[in-house]
């Protein structure tokens, strides 16, 4: 399958600080990426959806302006956490696809823990 | 949009035994659908998936039927083993209206444990 890696796996934060996590597809153009927000045995809640060259769309609920998200590229999606306050704290994670209607590969996902 | 129920939250059954997952749907233009398993702090990784246009799929202890008119459709694990243990989750594909692109909805989840 595809491999879509997700960095850094792993960060802390001080409150009012922003945090960038990228999320790469390695070995194929991805039209579209997503992004997740998973808490503790819960379901992954989709926050929004990027295309590469457009604005993302952003699911009911989600700010934008605090979640800031950039497709720069067809490998290359970044999610920005911005004014990181605790309650941001959970579990972040991308996906991506090759195509409509096929399935999605999942980076490893991104533990942002905010002091 | 789409709105996927999935249950039951929580399964535990003995090592040999089956178990099965059972999802909703609510949009009948959803027409991909595929199961995830996660372990804790891992990824999502796809374990099945079955197209609209398809009534079951098996892929060694692993089986998932669809049942479009219903708009439901679930997960069956065979002779369990301990190593199944994990979340899993159902999903479906459905093209967001309007735009060039679908996304994914998922089920709650479930937390399978498959006692030794």
């Amino acid at each position: 399958g595809a491999v879509v890696s997700q960095h850094p796996s792993r960060v802390i934060c001080k409150s009012g600080t922003s945090v960038k996590i990228e999320c790469r597809s390695l070995d194929f153009q991805a039209t579209t990426m997503f992004w997740y927000r998973q808490f503790p045995k819960q379901s992954l809640m989709l926050m929004a959806t990027s295309n590469e060259g457009s604005k993302a769309t952003y699911e009911q609920g989600v700010e934008k302006d605090k979640f800031l998200i950039n497709h720069a590229s067809l490998t290359l999606s970044t999610l920005t956490v911005t004014s990181a306050h605790p309650e941001d704290s959970s579990f972040y994670i991308c996906s991506a696809t090759r195509d409509m209607n096929t399935e999605a590969f999942f980076g490893q996902g991104t533990r942002l823990t905010v002091v | 949009g789409e709105n996927v129920e999935q249950h039951p939250s929580t399964l535990s059954v003995q090592e040999g035994d089956s178990a099965v997952i059972k999802c909703t749907y609510s949009d009948s233009a959803s027409n991909y659908f595929p199961w995830y398993k996660q372990e804790l702090g891992k990824r999502p990784q796809l374990i099945i998936d079955i197209r609209s246009n398809v009534g079951e799929k098996k892929d060694q202890r692993i089986a998932v039927t669809l049942n479009k008119t219903a708009k439901h459709f679930s997960l069956h694990i065979t002779e369990t083993q301990p190593e199944d243990s994990a979340v899993y989750f159902c999903a479906a594909y459905s093209n967001a209206g309007g735009t060039s692109y679908g996304k994914l909805t998922f089920g709650q989840g479930t937390i399978l444990t498959v006692h030794p």
